[in-house]
């Protein structure tokens, strides 16, 4: 069985100071990890993916996500915070390369104060 | 993402109506998603199609049907809608090609109410 978890129900974060979104999982060999954020009345836009390969994934709008296979971890980072960030973001993890069998987490709020 | 499209955007209904919400998208993709988004669970996946014939369950199907009209359109009925099925439905997409099979696009949501 497949799980993701995401610790953090919301993230508080000063404008232009760093930020981190937590996102841990449990699969059944190589995982397939994503990231997606949901801004107000909209649906759900992919931010960036893992599949293989180099650790440190880039993305969208200068997010980056760090695979740590050890820690069974795949944090969304970003070195400096706009208000505009501010948004619901979703990990989301799968055994297989299909989109069928994906897993959401149950998302974290991100509020960037001015 | 104007390219995948859902229709209400916002309905309420009362308890034992049916109900149809539709999906349209203009990405060529084969294969289409519904979803369901409750506060503090994530999103969970209903049904999903891989092509017009192909149709299959997903993890909270019950209570629920779909109907893949053509590749572009995929709809979802609540054949009796009960309060519990109020909530946040997303239709997503995504493509055939093996390098990108696993991204999914996103309509922009239709807020379902029961009462």
């Amino acid at each position: 069985a497949q799980s993701v978890a995401q610790p953090e129900d919301q993230v508080n974060v000063a404008e232009g100071n760093p930020l981190t979104v937590k996102c841990t999982y449990s699969v059944s060999g190589n995982p397939y990890l994503f990231w997606y954020v949901q801004y107000p009345n909209r649906g759900l836009q992919f931010l960036l993916k893992y599949i293989t390969g180099d650790n440190l994934v880039k993305g969208s709008y200068g997010f980056e996500a760090e695979f740590n296979k050890s820690q069974t971890s795949f944090h969304l980072k970003k070195p400096s915070a706009l208000v505009s960030d501010s948004a619901l973001y979703f990990c989301a993890v799968s055994a297989y390369s299909s989109a069928s069998k994906i897993i959401f987490g149950s998302g974290t709020r991100l509020s960037i104060r001015p | 993402d104007a390219d995948v499209t859902q229709t209400p955007r916002n309905r309420i209904t009362k308890t034992g109506k049916r109900i149809m919400l539709e999906c349209s998208q203009t990405k060529g993709h084969d294969r289409m998603y519904w979803y369901r988004q409750d506060p503090g669970l994530g999103l969970r996946l209903i049904y999903y199609s891989f092509d017009v014939k192909d149709i299959n369950k997903g993890e909270i199907s019950d209570g629920y049907s779909v109907s893949r009209q053509a590749q572009a359109k995929f709809s979802l009925s609540l054949e009796s809608a009960i309060p519990n099925q109020t909530a946040l439905y997303f239709c997503a997409t995504s493509d055939l090609l093996l390098r990108d099979t696993d991204t999914q696009y996103f309509g922009p949501g239709t807020r379902l109410t029961v009462l």
